[in-house]
């Protein structure tokens, strides 16, 4: 049951260009987006979320688009520099509040990841 | 700046054998959370643990598997009776609607 799909499992671009990852999910309601960049023997690094209530976010070189019509966001790198070189994950949640004696649930669904490869 | 900590970086076990995999999340993070990588695949959700209590937990998460915050600072996962189908890098995370991770211990179940 793949509701997070990242269909390019790997993607090369040369230094200075933009960079666009993309991910697709099924999930209508998923409510709350997330970039991860994991390099090996490491865990995901967060850099980038975005709300379904906008449609972009934009930090430094990082900017994440949402089409919640078409269930699908995008991450560009721009520029794209060789230590961007790493895999992406794309996660989504349905963030649930209150749900558990006040807490709330914020699982997330990952992607299976696109490798990124910045060459100079 | 803060970081989510575990330990070991690599466990190496008999299958039948008990594990614990310990983290140290983030301070002032409330809710915690473990998932999982096996080599090749997705990373998985398992558990989310909030109040001293899982908030939520995935199919995977059966009763071979605990959590627990024994202290303030430490949450820990055990797998009471390892499976070879256990072996996988197991993260640790902590936050909210943004979460973070730490490196990740790498099980081998032989």
């Amino acid at each position: 049951d793949q509701q997070v799909k990242q269909n390019s499992p790997s993607l090369s671009v040369q230094e200075g260009r933009i960079s666009i990852l993309n991910c697709d999910y099924t999930n209508s309601m998923f409510d709350y987006f997330l970039w991860y960049k994991k390099y090996p023997a490491e865990g995901p690094t967060f850099l980038i979320s975005i709300s379904s209530i906008k449609d972009k976010n934009e930090d430094g070189r990082f900017t994440v688009f949402l089409n919640k019509s078409a269930k699908h966001l995008s991450l560009h790198i721009v520029p794209s520099q060789p230590g961007d070189s790493a895999v992406y994950f794309c996660a989504a949640s349905e963030v649930l509040l209150g749900v558990n004696s006040g807490g709330s649930n914020y699982k997330l669904t990952f992607g299976k990841g696109t490798l990124l490869t910045v060459n100079p | 700046e803060p970081e989510v900590t575990q330990t070991p970086s690599h466990q190496v076990t008999q299958m039948g054998q008990e594990v614990i995999l310990r983290c140290v999340p983030i301070s002032n993070h409330l809710y915690f959370y473990w998932y999982r990588q096996i080599l090749g695949q997705k990373v998985e959700f398992l558990v989310s643990f909030y109040n001293n209590e899982i908030s939520e937990k995935s199919e995977i998460f059966d009763d071979q598997f605990s959590v627990e915050r024994p202290d303030g600072s430490n949450f820990t996962l055990k797998i009471r009776s390892t499976k070879l189908e256990d072996s996988a890098m197991y993260f640790c995370g902590s936050g909210e609607y943004e979460q973070y991770f730490g490196p990740g211990t790498r099980l081998t179940v032989t």
